[in-house]
């Protein structure tokens, strides 16, 4: 059973552009949604996270969308830019499990 | 301040041979853990570690093995290596895992069972 749903699988969005990945989960007692991304021959590193008791993050052109009820959460690249093409993974945790369950990643394409 | 070292960056094995990956962070992190990336999959939890002398199973635990025996250092073996654990691994640590904090990855070890 996966319990963290991320679609879609790839995306290409022109420089300037919007991107938005989506991640859909299962288990309600998830209390964190971090966002990962992944740079070729690079291992992933933090972008962003967010907590369910607010219903969106901003830091920069990256936001996190959050919707508790539909038990979803996006990531939204505003002005996105080929340095952004990169594997995006959304996870969720919940305190005291010890550990994250992945999405299965989106690869974003930024063209020029 | 290396963060999260990972050793080695590449190795090619042949079925049934066995090898060690070792992991070493010098952040002080009490939760170290191994997972494995195969392409569309995502990043899958092997095993964990939630302190020195602790291991737990994570997702995909079958045809590995784990030690902690140092906080720092974190070892990932396969007994007997088969093709279908031809993977990259990434080996992260985090502060605390029960307060939900920032996962710190290494740079991967890219592994072929041939």
């Amino acid at each position: 059973q996966q319990q963290v749903k991320q679609s879609p699988q790839s995306l290409i969005v022109q420089k300037g552009g919007i991107s938005i990945i989506n991640c859909a989960y299962e288990n309600t007692a998830f209390d964190y949604f971090p966002w990962y991304q992944q740079f070729p021959g690079k291992g992933p590193a933090l972008l962003i996270a967010i907590r369910p008791d607010v219903s969106e993050k901003k830091e920069g052109r990256f936001t996190i969308s959050f919707n508790k009820s539909a038990k979803q959460f996006s990531l939204h690249i505003m002005d996105s830019q080929p340095g952004d093409s990169a594997t995006y993974f959304c996870a969720a945790s919940r305190a005291n499990a010890g550990k994250s369950t992945f999405g299965d990643g989106t690869t974003l394409t930024v063209k020029p | 301040n290396a963060g999260v070292t990972q050793t080695p960056k590449f190795r090619v094995l042949k079925t049934g041979q066995s090898m060690t990956l070792l992991c070493a962070q010098d952040m002080n992190h009490e939760y170290m853990y191994w997972y494995r990336q195969d392409p569309g999959m995502g990043l899958r939890l092997i095993h964990y570690s939630v302190g020195e002398g602790t291991t737990a199973k994570g997702e995909v635990p079958d045809g590995y093995n784990v030690s902690r025996l140092k906080k720092q250092n974190f070892l990932l073996g396969l007994e007997s290596a088969a093709p279908s654990q031809t993977s990259v691994y990434f080996c992260a640590s985090s502060y605390d895992g029960r307060l939900n904090t920032e996962a710190f990855f290494g740079q991967g070890t890219r592994l072929t069972v041939v």
